[in-house]
């Protein structure tokens, strides 16, 4: 079946600091690829995405690279503030279907 | 634009009420998702409609949970009779189907319900 799955948070840094979240899928197609934030009290939203192997999806600082070989697809900030803490989730989809298969979400938080 | 737009916000119910969430999607998007978020199982995919007709409800969680959509503006999600195990966010998304893929999903705000 398709799958994913991500880092265990919560994730704690100060601002300023470099982020990495994991995330790892199973897929029995060839999938895209998505980062959904979901910010305190608000739905998720897109932060970025890509469609196809070694594309970078970018957005707001943030940037994961689709990496077929290893089945993963990163979050990375290289300074984070405290207005990036959130939830973020990693998604997939397949063929073009619009059904989301979501990761199951790591908690950030930014310390000043 | 207005986006998603769900009700009630906020729902406390005893167990055993019937419950009824809504969701009107943005407009022209022909595809409509209704998703339960909870600590221990986090973001389920319970239903999804396309141009009004559902095509997969295999996240539906039992027989006591039930989805409309009997236009293009309007969704129902009903859960009856409600159990406390029910307590979640329950989101709606829409997207459109049609055009250049995307695969981006427009989230509303979400409906928290607590059973008691």
């Amino acid at each position: 079946g398709n799958s994913v799955t991500q880092m265990e948070g919560p994730v704690t840094l100060s601002e300023e600091a470099f982020l990495t979240i994991n995330c790892t899928y199973t897929a029995t197609g060839y999938p895209s690829l998505f980062w959904y934030v979901q910010y305190p009290g608000e739905g998720l939203q897109l932060l970025l995405k890509a469609t196809k192997a070694d594309d970078k999806g970018s957005n707001k600082g943030f940037e994961a690279t689709y990496r077929k070989e290893t089945t993963s697809f990163h979050l990375e900030k290289g300074s984070v503030q405290v207005s990036d803490s959130a939830v973020y989730f990693c998604a997939l989809s397949i063929g073009g279907a619009q059904k989301l298969v979501f990761g199951q979400g790591t908690r950030l938080t930014i310390n000043p | 634009d207005a986006g998603v737009i769900q009700s009630p916000r906020h729902e406390v119910t005893e167990m055993g009420q019937e419950v009824t969430l809504r969701c009107k999607p943005i407009s022209g998007h022909n595809s409509l998702f209704w998703y339960r978020q909870t600590m221990m199982r986090g973001l389920e995919l319970l239903i999804y409609f396309n141009n009004n007709v559902p095509i997969d409800d295999s996240g539906m969680p039992e027989d006591r949970f039930s989805a409309k959509m009997p236009n293009a503006s309007f969704s129902t999600l009903k859960i009856q009779p409600s159990e406390p195990r029910d307590s979640a966010v329950y989101f709606c998304a829409s997207s459109s189907a049609g055009g250049p893929y995307t695969g981006e999903l427009f989230f509303g705000e979400g409906s928290r319900l607590t059973v008691l």
